[in-house]
């Protein structure tokens, strides 16, 4: 039930694009995105929904593709403070209660 | 607007003994959900309130553990008598419908 995502780790120089996977083997109503800094609250990035749509959020976008029940975490040109481990957080078909169930995260480090 | 608040940050307590939580979500959010994450492990889903009322407790791991929200304003978990594997962040999040802002967690270590 639990998600995969992939990579489970990856390493960037500033100004280089990430590519973040999430991958569910259930049918998904929504996806969520957080990031967490080490010792601070996980924080809100986006939320898609069934529907297949892609959001943005500055130089940070997602998809979500229906079919394969994969959602994308696009990252360009990415900022130091972009370091962090992100998680999704999935709701899945058909909830009624928002009861997110979590990928294991993904570890980004942005280097000078 | 002040965020989701949680208290304490820190709590370190010997196997047997109880230990209280509390999670003060942002005014006006009805939904308030707990998760815990387990060292290296995913963070998972423990139980959500609307209000008061207990939505979904499934993800609560035994009779150990007790949530309240009286009043559907500030919640608390208590666990009673903790154990060794009890050890974690755990987490409260709050929102409208369809988003879930979270805390800054409490990390319990159970010795």
């Amino acid at each position: 039930q639990q998600p995969v995502q992939s990579p489970q780790a990856v390493i960037l120089r500033e100004g280089e694009d990430a590519v973040i996977n999430c991958s569910s083997s259930k049918a998904l109503y929504s996806v969520h995105w957080y990031r967490q800094k080490h010792g601070e609250a996980p924080v809100f990035l986006m939320i898609l929904l069934k529907g297949g749509e892609q959001k943005g959020h500055d130089k940070i976008s997602a998809s979500f593709n229906e079919k394969k029940q994969q959602s994308s975490l696009y990252l360009t040109a990415s900022q130091l403070s972009y370091s962090g481990t992100y998680f999704c957080g999935t709701e899945i078909y058909p909830s009624n209660t928002g009861k997110l169930i979590f990928g294991q995260g993904t570890t980004l480090q942005v280097k000078p | 607007e002040a965020g989701v608040t949680q208290f304490p940050s820190h709590s370190v307590i010997e196997k047997g003994q109880t230990v209280t939580l509390r999670c003060d979500p942002i005014s006006g959010h009805d939904n308030l959900y707990w998760y815990r994450r387990v060292m290296g492990k995913e963070i998972k889903f423990l139980l959500h309130f609307v209000k008061e009322s207990k939505q979904d407790e499934s993800g609560m791991p035994n009779n150990r553990f007790l949530a309240e929200r009286t009043g559907g304003t500030y919640s608390t978990l208590k666990v009673q008598p903790a154990e060794l594997e009890d050890s974690g962040v755990y987490f409260c999040a709050s929102g409208p419908r369809g988003k879930q802002f979270f805390g800054p967690g409490t990390r319990l270590t159970v010795l």
